[in-house]
């Protein structure tokens, strides 16, 4: 089975602009967890996805966004981009309704950073 | 809440030395545990997870975590490390019920020294 991919893997943005990430799970996973992965606050969890529902939210603010389609793909948004928000973003798939038990599948990762 | 305390940011090894990586959390509930690595310029992997059971896990690569409920550690084993092991390891927690998500330490990078 291929793994979990994202797209883009590097991407560079300036203040204020938007940004979209995308993540495929692996075939036959319904759950994909986004992650947030920075030198200073380290693995932040962003929020969960399972069946196109959000069933987890971090503590970030309004501006990151996710969503997902009915083929488990999944996207996360960021709006009005700050500095701060340079990191690698991490996703991660997993094939149960267990989020808490099962293991998590990650993706390399999108490199953003914002100018 | 839920929370883990890495106490070590970086772990110096010789090769074919044995290594200890620490994990310490905090919960009022029962938990499951995880150690993950992560190797330069790519996602994160599992190395071990304890849910239940017997608290002595083994893991891939010759790791294995034992399970302390009363000190509440979780500390990651390899009894002979080589240089492929330099990564980052990232110890992580989550409530034993429901569908919670995963807590993560500030990870333990590991250098292996020839």
């Amino acid at each position: 089975k291929a793994g979990v991919t994202q797209t883009p893997r590097y991407l560079i943005k300036t203040r204020g602009q938007q940004v979209t990430l995308s993540c495929s799970p692996i075939s036959g996973h319904r759950s994909v967890s986004w992650y947030q992965q920075t030198p200073g606050q380290g693995l932040q969890f962003l929020f969960e996805y399972f069946s196109e529902t959000q069933r987890n939210k971090g503590n970030f603010p309004g501006r990151f966004s996710g969503r997902q389609f009915s083929n488990s793909r999944s996207e996360m948004n960021v709006s009005t981009l700050e500095l701060g928000d340079s990191a690698l973003y991490l996703c991660a798939s997993g094939e149960s309704r267990s989020l808490g038990k099962e293991t998590q599948y990650f993706g390399p990762g999108t490199r953003l950073l914002v100018l | 809440a839920q929370s883990v305390t890495q106490l070590d940011s970086q772990v110096p090894v010789f090769e074919e030395a044995p290594v200890e990586l620490r994990c310490n959390y905090s919960s009022s509930v029962s938990v499951y545990l995880f150690w993950y690595v992560q190797y330069p310029n790519q996602g994160l992997q599992l190395l071990l997870k304890y849910l239940s059971g017997s608290t002595l896990v083994k893991g891939i690569n010759g790791f294995e975590a034992e399970f302390n409920k009363s000190q509440t550690s979780f500390h990651l084993r390899k009894p002979s490390v080589h240089i492929s092991d330099t990564a980052e390891y990232f110890c992580a927690v989550s409530p034993n019920f429901g569908n919670e998500k995963l807590t993560f330490g500030t990870g333990t990078r590991l250098t292996i020294i020839p």
